[in-house]
């Protein structure tokens, strides 16, 4: 059964620190996406990792790719409020059409 | 940009009615999708389609139908709606095959059902 696991699910941490979020995924796939979405809305995408070692950076958020260790990781440095949201990963399969999610991980942001 | 497009922010209906949820896009995606949204179960796929009149049915497709007459048209239907189908709805689209585009997701259908 596919399955992507993200760790942690809540995240509470304080504005200025770093930290790193987990994606395991189950498959061979060596396509990975991060999303992120705001109370109430939709899901807007924020990285795609295309190959292993693939890293993307965009503002305070590094996305990297380990596809050996089917590990995935978004790290925030320095956090800000505004980066309060939940952040989804999910894998596309090497059969080409579907997309697998992981839970989600919560994070708030406080001052 | 891609437009996702979804006919209804909130939804109310009862219990044994029949529910169309409407997704369009304009960007001319082979792909498109149907997730459901629930607490502490993130995204679950219910359908999707590659192309039109073509189907699939996705992890949790028990109790809904999809139609896609058109390319940028898809809709998900409850054929009798019950209370374990409220949920928030999402339909998304995507280019084909494995290329380097993302999912692009519609605002959502908030439904609730009585």
């Amino acid at each position: 059964e596919l399955k992507v696991e993200q760790n942690p699910l809540f995240l509470s941490m304080q504005e200025g620190k770093n930290y790193t979020i987990y994606c395991n995924y189950s498959t061979t796939s060596d396509r990975l996406y991060w999303y992120r979405q705001d109370p109430g809305k939709s899901l807007e995408s924020l990285f795609v990792l295309l190959s292993n070692g693939a890293v993307k950076q965009e503002g305070r958020l590094m996305a990297s790719l380990d596809t050996k260790a089917r590990l995935s990781t978004l790290h925030i440095t320095a956090a800000v409020h505004d980066l309060s949201a939940t952040y989804f990963c999910a894998e596309n399969t090497n059969t080409g059409n579907q997309f697998y999610f992981g839970t989600g991980t919560s994070l708030t942001v406080i001052p | 940009d891609v437009k996702v497009t979804q006919s209804s922010r909130y939804l109310v209906k009862r219990t044994g009615e029949k529910v169309f949820l409407e997704c369009v896009q304009d960007m001319d995606h082979e792909n498109m999708f149907w997730y459901r949204q629930d607490p502490g179960l993130g995204l679950r796929l219910i359908y999707f389609s590659y192309d039109v009149k073509m189907k699939e049915k996705g992890d949790i497709p028990e109790g809904y139908s999809v139609s896609r007459e058109k390319k940028e048209r898809f809709s998900l239907i409850l054929e009798s709606a019950s209370t374990n189908q409220t949920s928030m709805y999402l339909c998304a689209s995507s280019s084909e095959g494995r290329g380097a585009s993302p999912l692009h997701f519609g605002n959502g259908t908030r439904l609730t059902v009585t």
